[in-house]
């Protein structure tokens, strides 16, 4: 079975630092990664995804993450935060088929909230 | 363009209260999906339909049911509800399931409280 552990509950930033989200993911067979981000009182809205082509993946709003096989990661970073990024992020892995009825499930890690200080 | 539309937005019961969530999109997608999320815990997968006229349990079906009701419709059932499932539900649906790949679409959420 899959499953993601997303290290940190909580990540605080200076406003213009760099953002870095920490993912690490288990899976029995190559994994398809995503990035969510939901704002408050609203649902998930995807960032980005790795599907097997490029490493590093760029997604929305100057955020890109690295696909890292021998360490088992998929950290998200950003160079220099906004305001506007403050918001809960999700890893969360799927396969294709792995035997064991876990196909095209999405499991997420359990959340970071970024705070992003002025 | 709506997306994926659940409704009620809030809804709190007594323990023992039966009430069905529902949702739809409007994206012609094959699968839907239903989520719970709660504090620390992520979100976990309650249900999901992969296409249209089937429905498999997630990690986590105890205490629901759901119907598949047409390509759009997707609805989840709390026949007796219990404290236990005051959370922020959440229905999403994807092209394709059996992929893997797509991308989930997510809906708004509805916010249960069951006292």
């Amino acid at each position: 079975a899959q499953s993601v552990t997303q290290l940190g509950s909580h990540v605080s930033v200076s406003e213009g630092a760099l953002v870095l989200l920490r993912c690490n993911y288990s899976s029995s067979v190559p994994p398809y990664l995503f990035w969510y981000v939901q704002y408050p009182n609203q649902g998930l809205q995807l960032l980005l995804k790795y599907t097997s082509a490029a490493t590093l993946v760029k997604g929305i709003n100057g955020f890109e993450a690295e696909f890292k096989k021998s360490e088992t990661s998929f950290h998200l970073t950003k160079p220099s935060a906004h305001m506007s990024d403050a918001a809960e992020y999700f890893c969360a892995v799927s396969v294709a088929y792995d035997g064991s009825g876990n196909t095209g499930k999405l499991i997420f890690g359990q959340g970071t909230t970024l705070q992003v200080k002025p | 363009n709506a997306g994926v539309t659940q409704t009620p937005k809030f809804q709190v019961l007594k323990t023992g209260q039966s009430m069905t969530l529902q949702c739809a999109q409007d994206m012609n997608h094959n699968s839907m999906y239903w989520y719970r999320q709660d504090p620390g815990m992520g979100l976990r997968l309650i249900y999901y339909s992969a296409s249209e006229g089937t429905t498999d349990k997630g990690e986590v079906p105890n205490g629901y049911n759901v119907s598949r009701l047409n390509k759009r419709e997707f609805s989840l059932r709390l026949e007796s509800a219990a404290p236990s499932q005051t959370s922020v539900y959440f229905c999403a649906s994807s092209p394709r399931h059996i992929s893997g790949n797509s991308p989930l679409h997510f809906g708004n959420g509805t916010r249960l409280t069951v006292t």
